[in-house]
């Protein structure tokens, strides 16, 4: 069982709009920064979004990350087939002081 | 350009000893935690520990501690975990990581490219 909860898998249509939530507590979500990670089919996961909302150089604005409380979103917009893949939600816990990620989500375009 | 290479895969027998390398390269190993991550086969991802090569510093996810050991040579900008007696559920593949920030709590980038663990007998 994951520290943070996310759904096991969302789908949309192409050129559509999705949200994947990610669940924590004022350990871990509510007290650090979240960060998320895109992982596509047989490969490493990749950094999408860092300090909640921030998107490193490369990532298109399609992407989208807050926070709010315990609980973070990602957002994609103007949905692809290339958008297929795993996502996971990450930050740090201070009471376990250790990493944790979410359980991931596996999107789907339709 | 900031890379991770990971060593290759292993294929390891029940009760084997292990121990796979992450090389840092496009910056400075000693001044950034470097870190590992397990993932399960169609399994998700777990934090499994990070290491300050400037100062050895490590430290481990209560779900990982006295599992594993992490180390790391700054002579050569390598990382490593290490197996003492492999297990079948050990069996995975292991990302090296990057985690950015003084305390080793921040986002990870770059990742290495992974090294799959198989252990049967």
């Amino acid at each position: 069982q994951s520290v943070l909860t996310q759904p096991p898998s969302v789908s949309a249509a192409p050129g559509q709009k999705v949200t994947i939530s990610c669940s924590g507590s004022s350990s871990n979500i509510g007290n650090n920064y979240v960060s998320w990670y895109q992982q596509l089919p047989g490969t490493a996961p990749k950094l999408l979004i860092y300090d909640n909302n921030k998107r490193p150089s490369g990532i298109p604005d399609r992407f989208s990350g807050s926070k709010s409380g315990t609980s973070a979103t990602l957002g994609i917009t103007g949905l692809q087939t290339g958008d297929e893949a795993d996502y996971y939600c990450a930050t740090w816990d201070s009471s376990l002081s250790a990493g944790v990620f979410g359980g991931g989500t596996k999107l789907t375009v339709l | 350009e900031v890379q991770l290479v990971q060593s290759g895969a292993e294929v390891k027998k029940p009760g084997e000893s292990l121990k796979i390398s992450c090389k840092g390269s496009g910056y400075s190993f000693t001044s950034f935690w470097i870190g590992w991550v397990r993932q399960m086969p169609g399994k998700g991802l777990e934090w499994m520990g990070i290491i300050y090569p400037g100062d050895s510093d490590t430290r481990y996810s209560p779900s990982f501690q006295g599992q594993v050991s992490i180390s790391a040579d700054k002579s050569i900008n390598t990382a490593y975990l290490q197996w003492g007696s492999l297990k079948a559920s050990d069996t995975a593949m292991y990302y090296c990581v990057r985690p950015i920030g003084i305390t080793g709590s921040g986002w990870f980038d770059p990742w290495g490219q992974g090294t799959l663990v198989t252990v049967s007998s």
